[in-house]
């Protein structure tokens, strides 16, 4: 089945700074990426995702590349603030409809002031 | 918004009990999901559920464990006979096919076993 790694545990980056979380697949079948934010306590929440026809997607201060060949994907955050800090979760699924999410062990993001 | 909501937001069962967490999901999804989350560690998926049927489930999802869908708007996840590694968040999730991939969580059951 379906591995996700997910490098590093934890981050701590000064606010303002740049962070970069990378993630690795094992199925060459997954097709759909998400990203997850959790704040202590709270539900994950679901912050961008990409797909496999898709190689970069942005949204505002947040980023994601993809490299099918390698099996890599990465999340970008840029000008980090303080409420960007948090446990993120990268995932991948097969196909869309009913497939299960198979999660990371999830990076613990500090944005130190 | 709509969001997927869950009761109890806290259960505490003493082990061998039987505990039934209940999920709303979002009206008009079709894909339901219990995942859990064991303190500090990921979330790992349970079972997903289309067509008033279980359509995938993980080797965590053994015969102490069952999903229902009693009405048109519940989701249930019962663990028949609690065990001290039931503890954990549980999260329901939902999502619409064919109009969007992304499964949306509800705010966690935090079931703790004594």
């Amino acid at each position: 089945g379906e591995n996700v790694e997910q490098h590093p545990s934890t981050l701590s980056v000064q606010e303002g700074d740049s962070a970069v979380i990378k993630c690795t697949y094992s199925d060459s079948a997954s097709n759909y990426f998400p990203w997850y934010k959790q704040e202590l306590g709270k539900r994950p929440q679901l912050i961008i995702d990409i797909r496999s026809n898709v190689g970069e997607k942005k949204d505002q201060r947040i980023a994601v590349t993809l490299n099918k060949t390698a099996k890599h994907f990465s999340l970008h955050i840029t000008e980090t603030q303080p409420e960007d800090s948090a446990v993120y979760f990268c995932a991948a699924r097969r196909r869309s409809g009913d497939d299960k999410i198979i999660f990371g062990k999830g990076t613990r993001l500090h944005i130190l002031p | 918004e709509p969001e997927v909501t869950q009761t109890p937001s806290h259960q505490v069962t003493q082990m061998g009990q039987e505990v039934i967490l209940r999920c709303v999901p979002i009206s008009n999804h079709l894909y339901f999901y219990w995942y859990r989350q064991i303190l500090g560690q990921k979330v790992e998926f349970l079972v997903s559920f289309y067509n008033n049927e279980i359509s995938e489930k993980s080797e965590i999802f053994d015969d102490q464990f069952s999903v229902e869908r009693p009405d048109g708007s519940n989701f249930t996840l019962k663990i028949r006979s609690t065990k001290l590694e039931d503890s954990a968040m549980y999260f329901c999730a939902s999502s619409e096919r064919g109009v969007t991939d992304t499964q949306y969580f509800g705010p966690g059951t935090r079931l703790t076993v004594l």
